[in-house]
């Protein structure tokens, strides 16, 4: 119930094409659902994130589509670009009851110039 | 600006020694967190520090210590390694403690145990 299943494990796109991540989760108390991007040799950095009462967030190429009642969220990156290239965590937390911040296994993406 | 900030990058203990990994952040931020990032595991947090003076058990904390020095410090202490604990460590920090904060990540220390 804590888990947070993230699909592919890895992905590669063309350059200008659009990238889709995928991530699913069982526990309803979660109520904020960050993505973080991190690139080789870094931390994972902070790059758009939603909360359940949003069904799509948007900023820039990068957008969330949130669907509360399947109990899962999307990262798209459209016109995706070689600099896009890394790897993509989604997340999942809550504070009620015991504090949860659970993270995705991770996607590996590459973007072909 | 540094940020987060997190010594030793690299390190390499045998079975049985102990270890300290530090942490600071110059962004003046209430809440900080320790994590371990293994492949195909995501991460899983170790240890975190709601406010200055407070630690709590993460998902993973057996066979750490941590310790709030300050407002800017969280240590993160293993005394005494394990081969399973090889692994790339990354502190965090959040301005509050809670659960739509962005977490602000250090590059990480990566760490093998033999």
């Amino acid at each position: 119930q804590q888990q947070v299943k993230q699909s592919p494990q890895s992905l590669i796109v063309q350059k200008g094409g659009i990238s889709i991540i995928n991530c699913a989760y069982e526990n309803t108390a979660f109520d904020y659902f960050p993505w973080y991007q991190q690139f080789p040799g870094k931390g994972p950095a902070l790059l758009i994130a939603i909360r359940p009462d949003v069904s799509e967030k948007k900023e820039g190429r990068f957008t969330i589509s949130f669907n509360k009642s399947a109990k899962q969220f999307s990262l798209h990156i459209m016109d995706s670009q070689p600099g896009d290239s890394a790897t993509y965590f989604c997340a999942a937390s809550t504070i009620s009851g015991t504090y949860k911040y659970i993270f995705g296994t991770g996607t590996r993406l590459k973007v072909l110039a | 600006n540094a940020g987060v900030t997190q010594t030793p990058k690299f390190q390499v203990l045998k079975t049985g020694q102990s270890m300290t990994l530090q942490c600071a952040q110059d962004m003046n931020h209430n809440s900080m967190y320790w994590y371990r990032q293994d492949p195909g595991m995501g991460l899983r947090l170790i240890y975190y520090s709601a406010s200055e003076g407070t630690t709590d058990k993460g998902e993973v904390p057996n066979g750490y210590n941590v310790s709030r020095l300050n407002k800017r410090e969280f240590s993160l202490r293993l005394e005494s390694a394990a081969p399973s604990q090889t692994s790339v460590y990354f502190c965090a920090s959040s301005e509050w403690f809670s659960s739509n904060q962005p977490q602000h990540f250090g590059d990480g220390t990566r760490l093998s145990i033999l």
